[in-house]
C-alpha cells in the first residue's frame, strides 16, 4: 500500500513570497489533515477536510495561508505571503473512515523562509 | 479542553537498558491516547494506541504503555532499547472518534553504545 505523498520535501523562500505544498492521500482515506512542526515542538493541526469538505480550520492563519482539497482527493497548502514564523516543517495525514483514531503521515515539507 | 504533557524533553540511556518516557495527558472526556515515534526525514509512525480497551497496550518494535486513569499518565516503556530506537516520541491525546490529535512537545531518545 502507498503512503502518504508529499512534494515537494524542501523549499526555501523570501519572506512575502508565496510558496505551495502538495499532498497526495492514502487511496479510499477519506479524511486528510495538514499539520505545521515548528523546530521542537509537536505537530499542530491547521485544517482537516473529510472528502472535500472543510471540517476544522480553526487553527488556520486565514489571512495568510488557504488549503483546498478539490474532488476529495489530492490536497494544497498555500502560504502568501510568508513571514519569518512560518520556518516549519508542513505535514500531511490522511485516515479510513473505518479506523476514525489512526493516522498516517506523509514525510513532510520543510519550508525555510528567509 | 484536552492536552498533553511529556515530562522530558530528553531521554539517554544505554542499549539494551530499559526505556521510561514519561506522559501526563489532562481531557475533559474520556481520551484515546496514542504515541508516535518521528525518526529524521521520516513520517510519523503510531507505535501504539490506546482506545478504551485493555489498559496495559502493547505496540510495534516492543513497545508498551500503561493507561493509568488515577494518575492521568499514560507512560511509554520498553525492557531493552537497542539502537534503531533512537528518535523523537510524541504523546497524542484526542477524544474518541474526532480524529482531532493533540500533540504533546515530544521526548529525545538517545541510545548509547
Amino acid at each position: 500500500e502507498a503512503g502518504v505523498a508529499q512534494s515537494p520535501r524542501y523549499k526555501i523562500i523570501e519572506k512575502r513570497q508565496s510558496v505551495a505544498f502538495w499532498c497526495n492521500p492514502i487511496s479510499g482515506h477519506a479524511t486528510l489533515y495538514w499539520y505545521q512542526q515548528i523546530l521542537g515542538q509537536g505537530p499542530k493541526l491547521l485544517i482537516q477536510f473529510q472528502n472535500n469538505g472543510v471540517v476544522d480550520d480553526s487553527q488556520l492563519p486565514k489571512d495568510r495561508f488557504s488549503a483546498e482539497r478539490l474532488k476529495g482527493v489530492d490536497s494544497t497548502l498555500k502560504i502568501q505571503p510568508a513571514k519569518l514564523e512560518d520556518s516549519a516543517v508542513y505535514l500531511c495525514a490522511s485516515m479510513p473512515l473505518a479506523t476514525p483514531y489512526e493516522q498516517y503521515f506523509g514525510p513532510g515539507t520543510r519550508l525555510t523562509v528567509t | 479542553a484536552q492536552s498533553v504533557t511529556q515530562l522530558d524533553s530528553h531521554v539517554s540511556v544505554s542499549e539494551g537498558t530499559p526505556v521510561l518516557l514519561r506522559c501526563n495527558y489532562s481531557s475533559s472526556y474520556s481520551p484515546s491516547l496514542f504515541w508516535y515515534v518521528q525518526h529524521p526525514n521520516k513520517g510519523l509512525q503510531l507505535l501504539l494506541k490506546y482506545t478504551s480497551a485493555a489498559t496495559l497496550v502493547k505496540g510495534i518494535n516492543g513497545f508498551e504503555a500503561e493507561f493509568k486513569k488515577s494518575e492521568t499518565s499514560f507512560h511509554l516503556t520498553k525492557p531493552s532499547a537497542h539502537m534503531s530506537d533512537a528518535a523523537e516520541y510524541f504523546c497524542v491525546v484526542s477524544r474518541f472518534g474526532t480524529g482531532k490529535l493533540i500533540f504533546g512537545q515530544g521526548t529525545t531518545l538517545q541510545v548509547k553504545p
